[in-house]
C-alpha cells in the first residue's frame, strides 16, 4: 500500500506561482494520484488526476492557473497568479486496496 | 451539473449509530460508486471505503469495517452510510464523494456533514 508525503505548509505571494510536492513511497513511483483544494470552513474540492507521465484531467471549472507535473515519485501541483481565494489545505489521493490521502499542504498566499 | 447533497448536523450519544445520507443529481448514479471519507476536528481527510451503486460491492477501511455499513438506494440515486458504536473519536465531518472504482479519484464531493458524539 502506497504512502504520500506532503510538506505540512507553504507559503507564496499573490500573483506569484508557488509547486506543491506530494511524494509516493518507495516502490509506488508510477502510481496516479489526485489533487483536492480544503478551502477554509469548506469541503473538498477535486482539482485534477495526474498520471506518472505528468498528463493530467482537471476537474469541471478548475482554471488554467492550476496545473500538475510528475517526476519519478514526485507529483507536482503548481498554482500560478495567485489569488487569496487560493489560501487553502491541499491534499493528494492515491489508491491501492483502497484510497490513501496525503496529510495536506497548508497554502498561505501572502 | 454533479451535485452530491448530503444529510444534516447529527449529535448521537456514545454507543449510538448514526446514518448519513447522500443524495446524487447530474448523472448516471449507476455509473459511479460512492466513497465515504471523513475528517476530525482540524485533523486530515480519512477513507472510510467505498460502495459501487450498479452492485453493491463494497469496498471497507480495514479499521472500521465491523462497524460500518454503506448501502445504495439506485431508484432514490442515494447512498448512505451507517456508523454504529459511537465514540467522541467519531466526532468528524462526513464527506461522500463520487469514484467510478473503489481504487481511484474521488472526483466530485458532497458538503459534508457533521457527526458530533457527546454524552
Amino acid at each position: 500500500q502506497p504512502v504520500l508525503t506532503q510538506s505540512p505548509s507553504a507559503s507564496a505571494s499573490l500573483g506569484a506561482s508557488v509547486k506543491l510536492t506530494c511524494t509516493l513511497s518507495s516502490g509506488h513511483s508510477s502510481y496516479a494520484i489526485a489533487w483536492h483544494q480544503q478551502q477554509p470552513e469548506k469541503g473538498p474540492r477535486f482539482l485534477m488526476s495526474l498520471n506518472n507521465d505528468g498528463s493530467h484531467n482537471k476537474g469541471d471549472g478548475i482554471p488554467d492557473r492550476f496545473s500538475g507535473s510528475s517526476s519519478g515519485a514526485e507529483r507536482y501541483l503548481t498554482i500560478s497568479s495567485l489569488q487569496s481565494e487560493d489560501e487553502a489545505d491541499y491534499y493528494c489521493q492515491t489508491w491501492g486496496t483502497g484510497v490513501i490521502f496525503g496529510g495536506g499542504t497548508k497554502l498561505t498566499v501572502l | 451539473q454533479v451535485q452530491l447533497v448530503q444529510s444534516g448536523r447529527e449529535v448521537k450519544k456514545p454507543g449510538a449509530s448514526v446514518k448519513v445520507s447522500c443524495k446524487a443529481s447530474g448523472y448516471t448514479f449507476t455509473n459511479y460508486g460512492i466513497g465515504w471519507v471523513r475528517q476530525a476536528p482540524g485533523q486530515g481527510l480519512e477513507w472510510m471505503g467505498w460502495i459501487s451503486t450498479y452492485s453493491d460491492d463494497t469496498n471497507y477501511a480495514q479499521n472500521l469495517q465491523v462497524r460500518v455499513t454503506m448501502t445504495a438506494d439506485t431508484a432514490a440515486n442515494t447512498a448512505y452510510m451507517e456508523l454504529r458504536g459511537l465514540t467522541s473519536g467519531d466526532t468528524a465531518i462526513y464527506y461522500c464523494a463520487r469514484g467510478v472504482v473503489a481504487a481511484g479519484p474521488l472526483d466530485s464531493w458532497g458538503q459534508g456533514t457533521l457527526v458530533i458524539v457527546s454524552s
